[in-house]
């Protein structure tokens, strides 16, 4: 069945940066898209940015450009993810999300999530 | 950015009634919208993708319609494990997320 494993829990300092990965099974790796959300304590989701593995391309939102990373490795059907600068504000749960097909659009499957809390 | 609103933030309904929440788009997303409902401590499972197109395995009562920039989700008769959170998503353009709908008893 189809399965994305993240990465475990991570407590980083302001200012410094935390690469999180998902590892895809259950599917052609190739075959699918991959984004990634979050959410910060009691809060909705939002969109970071995602990447399709098969062009390696990668689209950001807005509020993200050029403080996060999204690339993926095709070897081992894992994205990665990682986010720079961090700031208090960037405490949340951080999904990995599949959509089916060579597009970010309707996601079919959610990670488990990866807490990651920025704090001195 | 398209910015999707829904309302009401909280709707506060008994078991086996009807529960009626919306979703506003602020450009037209033409069909390209999605359901999401999460419970605490679980990641988002998807309900309806193309407005109205239920995901596998989801129960009937589940339903979605609409274009355009309005959109709704009506699940027909309230059953307890569907008193949780739910967010619409449209991906006409790259995703973004409403704030959630909160539905309780």
């Amino acid at each position: 069945q189809v399965q994305l494993v993240q990465s475990g829990a991570e407590v980083k300092k302001p200012g410094s940066s935390v690469k999180v990965s998902c590892t895809a099974s259950g599917g052609s790796f190739t075959s699918y898209a991959f984004s990634w959300v979050r959410q910060a304590p009691g809060q909705g989701l939002e969109w970071m940015g995602g990447i399709i593995p098969i062009f390696g391309t990668t689209t950001y939102a807005e509020k993200f450009q050029g403080r996060v990373t999204i690339t993926a490795d095709r070897s081992t059907s894992t994205a990665y993810m990682e986010l720079s600068s961090l700031r208090s504000e960037d405490t949340a749960v951080y999904y990995c999300a599949r959509s089916p097909g060579s597009s970010l659009r309707v996601i079919d499957y959610w990670g488990q999530g990866t807490l990651v809390t920025a704090s001195s | 950015e398209i910015v999707m609103t829904q309302s009401p933030a909280t709707l506060s309904v008994s078991p086996g009634e009807r529960a009626t929440l919306s979703c506003r788009a602020s450009q037209s997303v033409s069909s390209n919208l999605a359901w999401y409902q999460q419970s605490p401590g679980q990641a988002p499972r998807l309900l309806i993708h193309g407005a109205s197109t239920r995901a596998t395995g989801i129960p009937a009562r589940f339903s979605g319609s609409g274009s355009g920039t309005e959109f709704t989700l009506t699940i027909s008769s309230l059953q307890s494990e569907d008193f949780v959170v739910y967010y619409c998503q449209q991906y006409n353009n790259w995703p973004t997320f409403g704030q959630g709908t909160k539905v309780e008893i």
